[in-house]
């Protein structure tokens, strides 16, 4: 069973806000990842991490932020929220070992509408 | 780049009956394959994965996957459904070599049982 937590898990906020969606892990993995999903539509990577003080911009733009300051914390920011952004946001982490291999694991995600 | 295309976006199934989801992908590189399914509201879980080895790989839940390296496919596949079966499927590939293993997503297909 993976152990990775997202916070909140549904927020609706008002255009303009700052927001931030926090993601915790505790596997110890160095690999983390935002995923974003639109309702009833797939998965697309908007940001990820290989460890500490690295952060890459996925596939799919995003005017969203990331940072990762400890290896366990991957949180995700929108400096000022807008409807378009309204979305399932999910957060992963993968690590090696011989039992999981290269297995990404996903939190329960964060469910966020702008209004 | 990899591309996943799951051939079916909605498949309503009678309860107790088979069911097959299909999947196929395009990568000009050796591939690790995954098939995770999210429940309504929730994130995904890993219902299994293909890494090496066997290309018959059985997963949670009764559910298992063939590999298919000349047709590029990975098929899902369970003898019997049930009601609790109802969620969305989703394919996944990621390729072997790269240090980041992000994955790519099909379009997801959603499973309706039917009682």
């Amino acid at each position: 069973e993976a152990d990775i937590y997202q916070t909140p898990r549904y927020l609706v906020i008002g255009t303009g806000k700052k927001i931030t969606l926090e993601c915790s892990q505790t596997m110890g993995h160095d690999k983390m990842y935002w995923y974003q999903q639109d309702p009833g539509m797939e998965l697309h990577l908007i940001h990820y991490s290989y460890g500490v003080n690295s952060t890459e911009k996925g596939d799919l733009s995003s005017e969203s932020t990331v940072s990762r300051i400890r290896t366990e914390h991957f949180p995700l920011t929108l400096e000022s929220a807008r409807p378009s952004h309204t979305s399932q946001y999910l957060c992963a982490s993968s690590g090696w070992d011989s039992f999981s291999g290269n297995t990404i694991y996903f939190g329960e995600g964060s469910w966020l509408t702008v209004v | 780049a990899q591309s996943v295309t799951q051939l079916d976006s909605q498949v309503p199934v009678f309860e107790e009956a088979p069911v097959e989801l299909r999947c196929n992908y395009s990568s000009s590189v050796s591939v690790y394959l995954f098939w995770y399914v999210q429940y309504p509201n929730q994130g995904l879980q890993l219902l299994l994965k293909y890494l090496s080895g066997s290309t018959l790989v059985k997963g949670i839940n009764g559910f298992e996957a063939e590999f298919n390296k000349s047709q590029t496919s990975f098929h899902l596949r369970k003898p019997s459904v049930h009601i609790s079966d109802t969620a969305e499927y989703f394919c996944a590939v990621s390729d072997r070599k790269a240090a980041g293993n992000k994955l790519t997503f099909g379009g997801g297909t959603r499973v309706l049982v039917k009682p």
